[in-house]
This record gives C-alpha cells, structure tokens and sequence, in this order.
C-alpha cells in the first residue's frame, strides 16, 4: 500500500528552468494539496484540488502551476524557478465524505534547491 | 480568523519522562483538531484527531491528546517518553471558514527532544 507517492525525491534547478512535481495516491481520495515547507514557517498551502478537474489557490500560489486531469494524480509546475523556491515540497491527499474529522496523509516530499 | 499556536519551538526531556507539547487554537465554531509527528527527511503523519466527544483522544505510539474548551489548547502528551519520540511535532486545526476544501491551518511546529 503505497499511499502518497512523490517523485522526485531531490531535484536541483537552475535560476529560469520550469520542472514538474508529480504526486499520486493510491487511496481514491478526492481531495489533494501541495504545500511547501520552509524553516520556522511551518507547512503553507499552495495549491489544492478538491476533485478530478478541479484545482484553487492556496496561500502562497505565486510562481506556481497545478493540474489534476486524472483523480489520482496531482502535479505541480514551477514555470520559471527562482531561487526563493528553493524549499521542502509535500503533496496530500483525503477522503471525501464529511470531510470534518478526515485527516490528510502526506508523501515523503520533494526537496528542491534553485541555485 | 482562525490560527493555531505552538508556544515551543524546542521541548526537551529525559527519557523515562512525561511529555507535553503545548497547542493554542482560535476557530469560530467548532473545532475540528489534529496532530502530526514529522520525522527526519519524511512527509507528516498523522497522530490524532479531536472531533467531539471525549476530552481525552487517544492516538498512535503511545500519544493522547487533552482538549480544553476553556483555555482553548490542545496539548499532546505521552506519559513515558522515548529516545525515538525525538521528532518534529505540529498541531492543526479544519479551517472552517472555507467550506468544503478540508484545508488545515497548521501552527509553526515544535522540535521534541528526548535524551537518553
């Protein structure tokens, strides 16, 4: 049981190179987010779908793309990297349902330098 | 608007010891509250969720959480503490506010440290 898979687990860019960040989950869960993870901030919210086809801004959607074309699937584009980047990136997932009480499971991140 | 507090960046214990780690919330409504643990190089996962209830949550690894109406916190406590509890810890309350997105606002974390 796989859960949230990222891919890929490291990357490093070049200031003005565009990558995508891929995450599937395997537990047929209709809500899925990117957040990134920066020292002494805590987790901040990207970008988030609450369905196949659906995507919204987060927090901090500057900088970023998203798509969700499959229910499985969750990708993140960085257009054109800047160094602020440069940070810790986790894909979740979650049930639907009464979404109240459903906790969000996360992958093991991405960790992207921008140099 | 809704927020959640984590007063500690650092708690540090001896192993053998009683742990607390100390969550604050502000919500208007009902609070819908969770813990994760975060491990060195690995995503969050999930501890344990107040929804309603009793005040006492019981989670995973030997964790529980009290939830206080009055002093609105949500503290994480572990009678025994373990060498392998050392972690990133991190409190998260249902944003509400915004309706069917099942969004978390999540305080800024708190580092435990339990020494042998």
């Amino acid at each position: 049981n796989a859960g949230v898979t990222q891919t890929p687990k490291f990357r490093v860019l070049k200031t003005g190179q565009s990558m995508t960040l891929l995450c599937a989950q395997d537990m047929n869960h209709e809500y899925m987010y990117w957040y990134r993870q920066d020292p002494g901030m805590g987790l901040r919210l990207i970008h988030y779908s609450v369905g196949e086809g659906t995507t919204a801004k987060g927090e901090v959607p500057d900088g970023y793309n998203v798509s969700r074309l499959k229910k499985q699937n969750f990708l993140l584009g960085l257009e054109s990297a800047a160094p602020s980047q440069t940070s810790v990136y986790f894909c979740a997932s979650m049930a639907g349902g009464f979404i109240g009480n459903q906790p969000q499971h996360f992958g093991d991140g991405t960790r992207l330098s921008i140099l | 608007a809704q927020s959640v507090a984590q007063p500690e960046d650092q708690v540090n214990v001896a192993e053998g010891n009683p742990l607390t780690v100390k969550c604050t919330y502000s919500v208007s409504g009902n609070p819908y509250l969770f813990w994760y643990v975060q491990y060195p190089n690995r995503g969050l996962q999930f501890l344990l969720k107040y929804i309603t209830g009793d005040n006492l949550v019981k989670g995973s690894y030997g964790f529980e959480a009290e939830f206080n109406k009055s002093q609105t916190s949500f503290h994480l406590k572990k009678p025994s503490a373990l060498v392998s509890d050392s972690a990133l810890y991190f409190c998260a309350v249902r944003d509400l506010g915004s309706s069917n997105t099942g969004k978390l606002i999540f305080g800024q974390g708190t580092t435990l440290q339990v020494k042998p």
